[in-house]
């Protein structure tokens, strides 16, 4: 079953605009990671945050973690057409909740689309 | 540095053929996943090694998969016999330890007529 599940499945925004997309979890989690996948090729990670950090940051993204309400939000920001794709959330459950081993769970992904 | 590589990147098969699809992970990295990817049931972990040891088979749909590491270097997914409902982007990923990220090739898409 799916772990992360991701909200909106799809947005549209003009560039220059910011994207946020927010994922919701199930269990425990050890980390949380957000990749892109552009049309026809692989996933490529992002960035990835620990059950104990609340907030990263990487150029112009910025991802936060409330391990109590169990989610996860994606922003991007002064968006750019190069940033259509979807985007996953991916959750490593937490060894110690019983969950069972370091793999990723993925959720179905938000499809953005940035129109210049 | 080199990703991780994959091969075919496109196959086009009748059903019944035996399909294998290659990967090659990145040098290093001790941990290899096989994804399937659709547009229904979006990406599904079908197998994992650590150590080149399979660690979590569960996600393999029937004993028509299977899958080998006899190395560190490389890994294979066959599917024998082939049906059209196995059509998907099968993907392989390496990492290099429990809690990194993973690296994902460019995928296999496969089409079984």
């Amino acid at each position: 079953s799916q772990q992360g599940e991701e909200d909106p499945q799809a947005l549209s925004i003009q560039e220059g605009e910011n994207a946020t997309m927010n994922c919701s979890y199930k269990t425990s989690i050890n980390n949380l990671q957000w990749y892109r996948q552009n049309s026809g090729r692989g996933l490529v990670h992002l960035i990835l945050i620990r059950s104990n950090e609340r907030e990263k940051h990487s150029g112009r993204l910025r991802v936060t973690l409330d391990t109590s309400k169990k989610s996860s939000s994606l922003l991007i920001t002064a968006s750019r057409a190069a940033d259509t794709a979807s985007y996953f959330c991916a959750t490593v459950a937490d060894p110690y909740s019983g969950a069972g081993s370091y793999q990723l769970t993925f959720g179905k992904g938000t499809k953005l689309s940035v129109i210049p | 540095d080199a990703g991780v590589i994959q091969s075919p990147r496109h196959e086009v098969t009748e059903m019944g053929q035996e399909v294998t699809l290659r990967c090659k992970p990145i040098s290093g990295h001790n941990s290899l996943f096989w994804y399937r990817q659709t547009m229904m049931r979006g990406l599904e972990l079908l197998i994992y090694f650590n150590n080149n040891v399979p660690i979590d088979d569960s996600g393999m749909p029937e004993d028509r998969f299977s899958a080998k590491m006899p190395n560190a270097s490389f890994s294979t997914l066959k599917i024998q016999p082939s049906e059209p409902r196995d059509s998907a982007v099968y993907f392989c990923a390496s990492r290099r330890g429990l809690d990194q990220p993973q690296h994902f090739g460019d995928g296999t898409r496969l089409s079984i007529l």
